[in-house]
């Protein structure tokens, strides 16, 4: 099955710098790659995803790469505001594959802005 | 659409009794998830169902959990007999089809004592 890591576990970053979380998975016929926020006590929301035929993807002051050579993803935070404090998971699928489409998520990097 | 709804919110019960949770997903939504998060095990898959249908429950620790579908718009998640490290927070999600992102209910925070 699909394995998905997440790195740094902990992320401590000044408001105004930007903070980058990193994911690698296993499965080579992953195609969907959503990132989640998770505010303390909160529900995981889903924030951006990406699939597997576009590189890049923005959405304000957030973005996601994907390299397919290499199975690696990023989420990219800039311009970081108080906010944007939380747990960030990421995670991976096929979701092309009926029975093995299910989400598999990272173990999650809790970001920490300092004001 | 009020999103996807989960009860309790809460639960603290006595180890050896029954434990059941419900969720009612968005209307609409193909796919439905159980997932349990811990500290130390982070997001765990436990089963999911599409069109109410199970399709994957390896996820499921053991035969003390069990989780049904009867229709569309509500599933359970029971466990009989509780144990403390049962002890977490359970989400249920659902979502549209695959490949379009989940959205999570508040979750149940389960305590087992």
């Amino acid at each position: 099955g699909e394995n998905v890591e997440q790195h740094p576990s902990t992320l401590s970053v000044q408001e105004g710098d930007s903070a980058v979380i990193k994911c690698t998975y296993s499965d080579s016929a992953s195609n969907y790659f959503p990132w989640y926020k998770q505010e303390l006590g909160k529900r995981p929301q889903l924030i951006i995803d990406i699939r597997s035929n576009v590189g890049e993807k923005k959405d304000q002051r957030i973005a996601v790469t994907l390299n397919k050579t290499a199975k690696h993803f990023s989420l990219h935070i800039t311009e970081t505001q108080p906010e944007d404090s939380a747990v960030y998971f990421c995670a991976a699928s096929n979701a092309l594959d009926f029975g093995n489409e299910k989400l598999t998520f990272g173990t999650g990097t809790r970001l920490t802005i300092i004001p | 659409d009020a999103g996807v709804i989960q009860s309790p919110r809460h639960e603290v019960t006595e180890m050896g009794q029954e434990v059941t949770l419900r969720c009612k997903p968005i209307s609409g939504h193909d796919y439905l998830f159980w997932y349990r998060q811990t500290m130390m095990r982070g997001l765990e898959l436990l089963i999911y169902f599409n069109n109410n249908v199970p399709i994957d429950d390896s996820g499921m620790p053991e035969d003390r959990f069990s989780a049904k579908m009867p229709n569309a718009s509500f599933s359970t998640l029971k466990i009989q007999p509780s144990e403390p490290r049962d002890s977490a927070v359970y989400f249920c999600a659902s979502s549209l089809r695959i490949g379009s992102g989940y959205t999570f209910g508040s979750g149940t925070r389960l305590t087992v004592v």
